[in-house]
């Protein structure tokens, strides 16, 4: 089976602009879960969906949003950004809830 | 109670060494614990994953050790070799409903030739 695929794969914006990113979960996973990875802070939780609910939301502001479609394909947006939304973003997939998660490679996004 | 504690923050071994990475949690209601592995510019890799039901769980040369009553768990890394050289995360999640994983700091890992 293919892994979980992000797109894309690097990433550069401007302050204040918006951002779109992109997880296609492995095949037959239904749940997908978004983390951001920093040098300062490590991996934070964002949100996570299953079949097409937000199931739990991280400790982040409301510029951060994201759905999950019914393929299970999902999407992260970030609006208005900022110097420190710089991070890697990672995606990753499990069957259902509760169960073991596989990460993609990430998208990294530099804000300048 | 939310925080997953990991030590130490980096390791050096040789070739050949057992390190051992150690995870502290205070939440009792966690009852997943996997561990990840991540190397530059790549997403975390799962290795292993243990339920507070076992006190140990073996796969290849990985091995968790879990302690419920001191809510602590390890990860040990027999024969280790320079491939094994890596950042390595645990994690904690509270099974069932949710997906949620707390995260460990992380330990960077360096296995010398």
């Amino acid at each position: 089976k293919a892994g979980v695929t992000q797109t894309p794969r690097y990433l550069i914006k401007t302050r204040g602009q918006q951002v779109t990113l992109s997880c296609s979960p492995i095949s037959g996973h239904r749940s997908v879960s978004w983390y951001q990875q920093t040098p300062g802070q490590g991996l934070q939780f964002l949100f996570e969906y299953f079949s097409e609910t937000q199931r739990n939301k991280g400790n982040f502001p409301g510029r951060f949003s994201g759905r999950q479609f019914s393929n299970s394909r999902s999407e992260m947006n970030v609006s208005t950004l900022e110097l420190g939304d710089s991070a890697l973003y990672l995606c990753a997939s499990s069957p259902v809830l509760g169960y073991e998660q596989y990460f993609g490679p990430g998208t990294r996004l530099t804000v300048t | 109670q939310q925080q997953v504690k990991q030590s130490p923050q980096s390791l050096i071994v040789q070739k050949g060494g057992i390190p051992i990475i150690n995870c502290a949690y205070e939440n009792t209601a966690f009852d997943y614990f996997p561990w990840y592995q991540q190397f530059p510019g790549k997403g975390p890799a799962l290795l292993i994953a243990i339920r507070p039901d076992v006190s140990e769980k073996k796969e290849g040369r990985f091995t968790i050790s879990f302690n419920k009553s001191a809510k602590q768990f390890s990860l040990h890394i027999m024969d280790s070799q320079p491939g094994d050289s890596a950042t390595y995360f645990c994690a904690a999640s509270i099974g069932g409903a949710t997906n949620k994983l707390i995260f460990g700091t992380g330990t960077l890992l360096a296995v010398q030739p």
